[in-house]
């Protein structure tokens, strides 16, 4: 069964950092790549963050772009996301989602349980 | 990027009753890579259904996606108990993937 285990969020202070990890089991972590998606209640659903099966390519949501880095080690089927400059707006639920091949396609299944930031003095 | 608008916004319903959701683009869907997802209260989002009309692995034939284009349907047959969610479309088509703002399928 595949599972999805996010881990790492918190309360951060505006302009602080955090790093999230999603552990995966239950597949051939390495073939298949991987996304982020936050939510919450006012803009609903975002995606953040993909990265490919390799980690060779990474793809990013403007509104991210130059504070939020994505990356996966391999060796240990599991997925990161390092962010920076965090800001109020960055608040939300982060799920980890499987994408269906090694290249990124943007269609996700199955989500992990989302770990939920707070970015607040 | 595109824009999907979900109608409507809340569906109050029977269980056994047939639910109709609606996710309007902004511009034509590349492909047809539509999306949509089920999420109950305090769960992630589930995929009941890819490139618009073909259901994930487990997902109940009740469910059924249709469209083209920039217009796209869910019907659920005949709600179950279980059926009482959120539902959201997706996008893949076009850069960034985007997600409409959700229906909710409540209880009547």
């Amino acid at each position: 069964e595949v599972q999805l285990l996010e881990s790492g969020g918190g309360l951060v202070q505006p302009g602080g950092s955090l790093r999230l990890s999603c552990a995966a089991s239950g597949f051939i972590f390495s073939n298949y790549a991987m996304t982020w998606v936050r939510q919450t209640p006012g803009k609903g659903l975002e995606w953040v963050s993909a990265i490919s099966g390799s980690g060779a390519t990474t793809y990013y949501a403007d509104f991210v772009k130059g504070r939020f880095t994505i990356s996966r080690d391999n060796s240990k089927n599991t997925l990161y996301l390092q962010m920076n400059s965090l800001r109020a707006e960055d608040s939300a639920m982060y799920y980890c989602a499987k994408d269906r091949g090694p290249f990124a396609s943007f269609w996700f299944d199955p989500w992990g349980q989302g770990t939920l930031v707070t970015v607040s003095s | 990027e595109i824009v999907l608008t979900q109608s409507p916004g809340t569906l109050s319903l029977s269980p056994g009753q047939r639910a109709t959701v609606s996710c309007r683009a902004s511009q034509s869907v590349s492909g047809d890579y539509l999306a949509w997802y089920q999420q109950e209260p305090g769960q992630a989002p589930r995929l009941l259904i890819f490139g618009a009309s073909s259901r994930a692995p487990g997902i109940p034939d009740r469910f059924r996606g249709s469209g083209s284009g920039t217009d796209f349907t869910l019907t659920i047959s005949r709600l179950e108990a279980e059926d009482f969610a959120v539902y959201y479309c997706q996008q893949y088509g076009s850069s960034p993937t985007t997600f409409g703002q959700g229906t909710k399928v409540e209880v009547k």
